[in-house]
C-alpha cells in the first residue's frame, strides 16, 4: 500500500527561526513528490520534485528530494508569522491526478 | 483566470440524508479530482473524472459517487450520510490526467457537517 509519512505533526517556532519539515514515502512507480501549503482552505502548490539531489528554491523556502532514502525535506528560513500553516507532502499514485497525501505538519510561527 | 469554485461552501445535514456538492474547474481544465479532508485521516482521494468518465477511485464506500458534465463541471453525491462523513471536501482541477504530473489547483472546499 502506498504510504506518505510526515514529521513532525506540529511545530511551534519563533519568528526568525529556521525549520525543517520531513516527508518519507513508500510508493510503487515513484514519479514525483509535491509540497503544498494549506492556510485556511485550499492547498496551494509550492514545489514539485522529480530528481534526486536537486534543490528547488522559492524565496525563503527550499526543498530537496532523496530518491535513494525515499524522503524529502522542506526548509523555511527566517520564518515569519505568515508562514503559519499546514504543510502537506503528496505523491501521485496511479494516475498523475490521484495524489496520496501525508497527514501534514502544522507550523505555528509566534512573535 | 478564475480559480476552482465549489458550492456550497458550508452545509449542515442530518444522518441518513443525502448531499450533492458541485465543483467548477478552471476554464480549460478537463480533469477534476475530489478529496476528503478530516482531522484524523488527512486528505484522502475520492475519485477523478476526465471527459465525463471516472478514471480512478479511492477506497470509499459506494455511498460516495460522482459525475462530470460535458463542460467539465463535476458533482459528487453522498447518500445515507453518516456522522463520519463530516469533513472538508476539496475539488482540484488540472489540464488533463496522465503519467507525468499536471499541477492540480484546489478549490476552497465545501465544509460538510453531519448531525
Amino acid at each position: 500500500e502506498d504510504k506518505v509519512v510526515q514529521s513532525p505533526l506540529s511545530l511551534v517556532v519563533h519568528e526568525g527561526d529556521t525549520v525543517t519539515l520531513n516527508c518519507s514515502y513508500e510508493v510503487t512507480n515513484f514519479r514525483s513528490l509535491l509540497w503544498y501549503k494549506q492556510e485556511k482552505k485550499a492547498p496551494t502548490f509550492l514545489f514539485m520534485l522529480t530528481s534526486s539531489g536537486i534543490e528547488k528554491k522559492s524565496g525563503r523556502l527550499s526543498s530537496i528530494l532523496d530518491k535513494k532514502e525515499l524522503f524529502s525535506i522542506l526548509n523555511i528560513t527566517a520564518t515569519q508569522t505568515g508562514d503559519s500553516a499546514v504543510y502537506l507532502c503528496a505523491v501521485p499514485t496511479g494516475t498523475a491526478s490521484k495524489l496520496t497525501f501525508g497527514t501534514g505538519t502544522r507550523l505555528q510561527v509566534t512573535l | 483566470k478564475a480559480g476552482v469554485t465549489q458550492t456550497p461552501r458550508y452545509l449542515i445535514k442530518t444522518r441518513g440524508q443525502q448531499v450533492t456538492l458541485s465543483c467548477s474547474p478552471i476554464s480549460g481544465h478537463r480533469s477534476v479530482s475530489w478529496y476528503q479532508q478530516t482531522p484524523g485521516q488527512g486528505l484522502q482521494f475520492l475519485f477523478e473524472y476526465f471527459s465525463e468518465t471516472q478514471r480512478n477511485k479511492g477506497n470509499f464506500p459506494g455511498r460516495f459517487s460522482g459525475r462530470q458534465f460535458s463542460n467539465s463541471r463535476s458533482e459528487m453525491n453522498v447518500s445515507t450520510l453518516e456522522l463520519g462523513d463530516s469533513a472538508l471536501y476539496l475539488c482540484a482541477s488540472s489540464t488533463r490526467p496522465g503519467l507525468s504530473y499536471n499541477e492540480q489547483f484546489f478549490g476552497p472546499g465545501t465544509r460538510l457537517t453531519v448531525l
